[in-house]
């Protein structure tokens, strides 16, 4: 079984500065991770994620990733946030196994772009 | 192709009614999953159908839940006798036929039940 932990629910940050989101993850098997973006009222949408290789991910919007095996994180970054970043991110991760890749969620950070 | 596409929108039942949500994945993907998300909270796994076959069922569906992908095109998740509880955001994603692991999960704008 694997969990995730978003240890800050929110996260208000002044347009133009940096940002970021911390993700981190508990299993018994290697896994897969992600980060979604969800817009009010919208589904989700994967800004990126990490399989194997550089554990250096880049994603949409100028959003990065860094996974760290040895502190099981995943945190997300951003250089300089615009308005338009206002939204919930959830960071995910599901098992390297041949089964379902069923996706585990942590709770979400509520990111807000102050002007 | 316009992706994942749920209906209703948003739902608003009386307690002890049934209602049923329909999710239209996108065209030959393969794998389609349920996930509710209630508020606060990141989405919770409910089921998942590798086409017309339900493979795994979480814990959180209990009985009053049935979902159905009779042909492994579209699915539908009924909720029976419905309580205040299940008032939540349903979330429908889709996965394409098996292109190696990690492929990326497409959501559905979900659908928002309120029961009162």
């Amino acid at each position: 079984a694997q969990s995730v932990t978003q240890l800050d629910s929110q996260v208000p940050v002044f347009e133009e500065a940096p940002v970021e989101l911390r993700c981190n993850y508990s299993s018994s098997v290697s896994v897969y991770l992600f980060w979604y973006v969800q817009y009010p009222n919208q589904g989700l949408q994967l800004l990126l994620k990490y399989l194997s290789g550089s554990t250096l991910v880049k994603g949409i919007n100028g959003f990065e990733a860094e996974f760290n095996k040895s502190q099981t994180s995943f945190h997300l970054r951003k250089p300089s946030v615009h308005i338009s970043d206002t939204a919930e991110y959830f960071c995910a991760v599901s098992d390297q196994g041949f089964g379902n890749e069923k996706l585990t969620f942590g709770t979400g950070t509520r990111l807000t772009i102050i002007p | 192709d316009t992706g994942v596409s749920q209906d209703p929108r948003h739902k608003i039942t009386k307690r002890g009614q049934n209602v049923t949500f329909r999710c239209d994945p996108i065209s030959e993907h393969n794998r389609l999953y349920w996930y509710r998300q209630t508020l606060g909270q990141g989405p919770e796994f409910l089921t998942y159908f590798q086409n017309e076959a339900q493979l795994e069922k979480s814990r959180l569906l209990s009985d009053r839940f049935s979902a159905e992908r009779p042909k492994g095109s579209f699915s539908t998740l009924e909720i029976q006798r419905t309580e205040q509880g299940d008032s939540a955001m349903y979330l429908c994603a889709s996965r394409a036929r098996d292109r190696g692991v990690g492929t990326e999960a497409f959501f559905g704008q979900g659908t928002r039940l309120t029961v009162v």
